[in-house]
């Protein structure tokens, strides 16, 4: 079974250019979540969708970020414009209905690099 | 005070011995938690759950003490691959218990 496909892998840019980050949750999961790691402060959540709608968007660090889920089997994180400091590692992570709260499906990652 | 907190390590072990890990938490309303694992630039998978009686899987032991506001993860007979690091995770309360408080993880190395 295919688990959660992110893309790019790696992606190196540099700043003011806009990102965007692309997300393939496991099919018939009906959350979806956005997560950046970094050394310094670890997983940090940025968003999450449940049913296509988002849930909770608090830790989205500032209006360059926005992320989009059109249907249940896609979402997009985009930043515009990029700043070095947004360099990390973003995650996508899906969940099954019913689901643990804490089981969760990682992607492989998205490793950000901004010049 | 930060709300997961854990030892970052590393914890160097020879193969065969048995280490365990903590983790606190500050929010007392916090409802569930979980140990994943996380290899070296890889993602975080999920290892266990933490139930309040305590779980068992294999040479894994889980256990939660609510009281003092920690859980832990022993690991016995450890093989070389276990080297990774432990993310300890906590629900949020039970209006938001999707959203999840990641410690920043121990690592692990178990040595031949």
């Amino acid at each position: 079974d295919a688990g959660v496909i992110q893309s790019p892998r790696h992606e190196v840019t540099e700043m003011g250019q806009e990102v965007t980050l692309r997300c393939k949750p496991i099919s018939g999961h009906n959350s979806l979540f956005w997560y950046r790691q970094t050394m310094m402060r670890g997983l940090e959540l940025l968003i999450y969708f449940n049913n296509n709608v988002p849930i909770d968007d608090s830790g989205m660090p500032e209006d360059r970020f926005s992320a989009k889920m059109p249907n249940a089997s896609f979402s997009t994180l985009k930043i515009q414009p990029s700043e070095p400091r947004d360099s990390a590692v973003y995650f996508c992570a899906s969940s099954p209905r019913g689901g643990q709260p804490g089981e969760l499906f990682f992607g492989e990652g998205s490793r950000l690099t901004v010049l | 005070r930060k709300e997961v907190e854990q030892d970052p390590g590393p914890f160097n072990v020879p193969e065969g011995a048995t280490v365990a890990f903590n983790c606190t938490y500050s929010n007392s309303a916090s409802q569930s938690f979980f140990w994943y694992r996380q290899d070296c630039r890889k993602e975080p998978k999920l290892l266990m759950s933490v139930y309040s009686s305590g779980n068992e899987d294999g040479r894994f032991t889980a256990q939660l003490n609510r009281a003092s506001q920690y859980i832990s993860l022993l690991i016995r007979d450890s093989k070389l691959s276990d080297s990774a690091t432990y993310l300890c995770v906590v629900s949020g309360n039970a209006g938001n218990n999707r959203k999840l408080i990641w410690g920043l993880g121990t690592s692990l190395a178990v040595n031949p």
